[in-house]
């Protein structure tokens, strides 16, 4: 199974700040890497897949980068209401991965 | 619009069995893979179970390989997923999914979850 790592586990910033949250797969898993954000008592929600597509809807501040092993969500400019937990998922391969998250809090 | 409504979650005791389903509306049901992810109480994601489009195949990771049955009836728009011999590891909110388009995976749409409690 394909181990993904996410880093920081939790990360308090300020808002306007440029944030990076990181996550790192066991092996190539060939840019099939999402992200989702999940608010308090809330469903997860779909921000990025395929490694940097921006799903319809979601705010142009929100990026993502990376190939092989290592990708990044970058939040250009942090808002009161990206309080959340971070998950990325690898969908290269059977059985599909999450990361255990990253929880974003505003400093 | 789209939507999923998952029912039939509960508390049920250790090794007996509960069926849930998932009401999709919104869109061609037939067209779409259809997943369930479990979140246990104050923890992360699990992706439970996947199923094409037509049903013809399904996929599951080790930890519910052999009691979970993921299953549809595209002709009501529904998505079940049957669970054997529960355990008290599998308490959790169970949701159901849809790929973004047909072919394009990423779970772009969630129901509100049902939570499964497994305890005696």
């Amino acid at each position: 199974d394909i181990q993904m790592t996410q880093s920081p586990s939790f990360l308090s910033a300020s808002v306007g700040e440029r944030v990076t949250l990181s996550c790192k797969a066991s092996q190539n898993i060939n840019k099939y890497l999402d992200w989702y954000q999940q608010k308090l008592g809330e469903a997860p929600k779909l921000l990025i897949y395929n490694t940097n597509n921006l799903h319809t809807g979601i705010p142009s501040r929100f990026s993502g980068s990376g190939s092989g092993t290592d990708y990044t969500l970058t939040i250009s400019s942090l808002q009161p209401e990206d309080v959340a937990t971070y998950f990325c998922l690898q969908r290269n391969s059977w059985p599909l991965t999450f990361g255990s998250g990253t929880k974003l809090e505003i400093k | 619009e789209v939507q999923l409504v998952e029912s039939g979650g509960g508390l049920v005791q250790p090794g007996r069995s509960l069926k849930l389903s998932c009401v999709a509306s919104g869109f061609t049901f037939n067209n779409y893979w259809m997943t369930w992810i479990r979140q246990a109480p104050g923890k992360g994601l699990e992706w439970v179970a996947s199923i094409t489009n037509t049903g013809g195949s399904t996929y599951y990771p080790d930890s519910v390989k052999g009691r979970f049955t993921i299953s549809r009836y595209n002709a009501k728009s529904t998505l079940y997923l049957q669970m054997n011999s529960l355990r008290s590891e599998d308490t959790a909110t169970y949701y159901c999914t849809r790929d973004l388009r047909p072919g394009t995976p990423g779970f772009a749409y969630w129901g509100q979850g049902t939570l499964v409690t497994v305890s005696s």
